[in-house]
């Protein structure tokens, strides 16, 4: 079965510090990888995708890949009250658009 | 640039009733995915489609359909609608060749009474 597992939350970190999300995934053919942010009432956007084993870095945010492992994660430095939101992890197993998302954790940045 | 349109925000339907939902992609998008969120199954995927072709379907029940235009406008259609159903169904348009870079719609709130 492919799954995508995030740990809920809620997740609480003062302002400016890292905020670190997990991501586990069941299936070892998945080769896509994504992360989305989602506020309240509001349809999630993407904020990072990473292909391949390592670290790949966009201004505050680092998504880190470990295909062995089978987890990504996201960490968000010097976090701000604006990063409060819901975070999916997204995987895809083929070059189609079917994703696996998972349930999402939620963060709250408290100034 | 437009975004993803989807029509309309908010519907409430009864039980056996049927749902029509509509999706304009971003302009020069030929991809149009459709999800389900819940807040206990989080976003589940239902089918893709491209170039008016269904690319992908998800696992869902036969009640749940959709279709894609020749100007890449997507409807999805839910027949004898279940209590379950109550969801907001997200539309996602992406370019072709870039596998994840989706773009949302708004969603379309149903709530099945």
């Amino acid at each position: 079965q492919k799954e995508v597992e995030q740990n809920s939350g809620p997740l609480s970190v003062p302002e400016g510090a890292i905020a670190s999300l997990n991501c586990t995934y069941s299936d070892r053919g998945s080769q896509s990888f994504f992360w989305y942010r989602q506020y309240s009432g509001k349809s999630p956007e993407l904020i990072m995708s990473i292909y391949s084993n390592g670290d790949k870095e966009d201004g505050r945010f680092t998504a880190q890949l470990n295909k062995a492992s089978q987890y990504v994660s996201l960490l968000i430095r010097d976090s701000q009250p604006s990063d409060s939101a819901t975070y999916l992890c997204a995987v895809n197993l083929d070059t189609g658009n079917q994703f696996y998302f998972g349930t999402g954790t939620s963060l709250t940045v408290i100034p | 640039k437009a975004g993803v349109t989807q029509t309309p925000r908010y519907l409430i339907k009864t039980r056996g009733q049927q749902v029509t939902l509509s999706c304009s992609p971003i302009s020069g998008h030929r991809s149009v995915s459709w999800y389900q969120q819940t807040p206990g199954q989080g976003l589940q995927f239902l089918f893709e489609y491209f170039s008016e072709t269904q690319r992908n379907k998800g696992n869902f029940p036969g009640r749940f359909s959709g279709r894609q235009f020749s100007n890449s406008r997507s409807e999805m259609n839910v027949s004898t609608l279940e209590l379950g159903d109550s969801a907001l169904y997200l539309c996602a348009s992406s370019l072709d060749g870039y596998p994840g870079e989706l773009f949302f719609g708004e969603g379309s709130r149903l709530t099945v009474l």
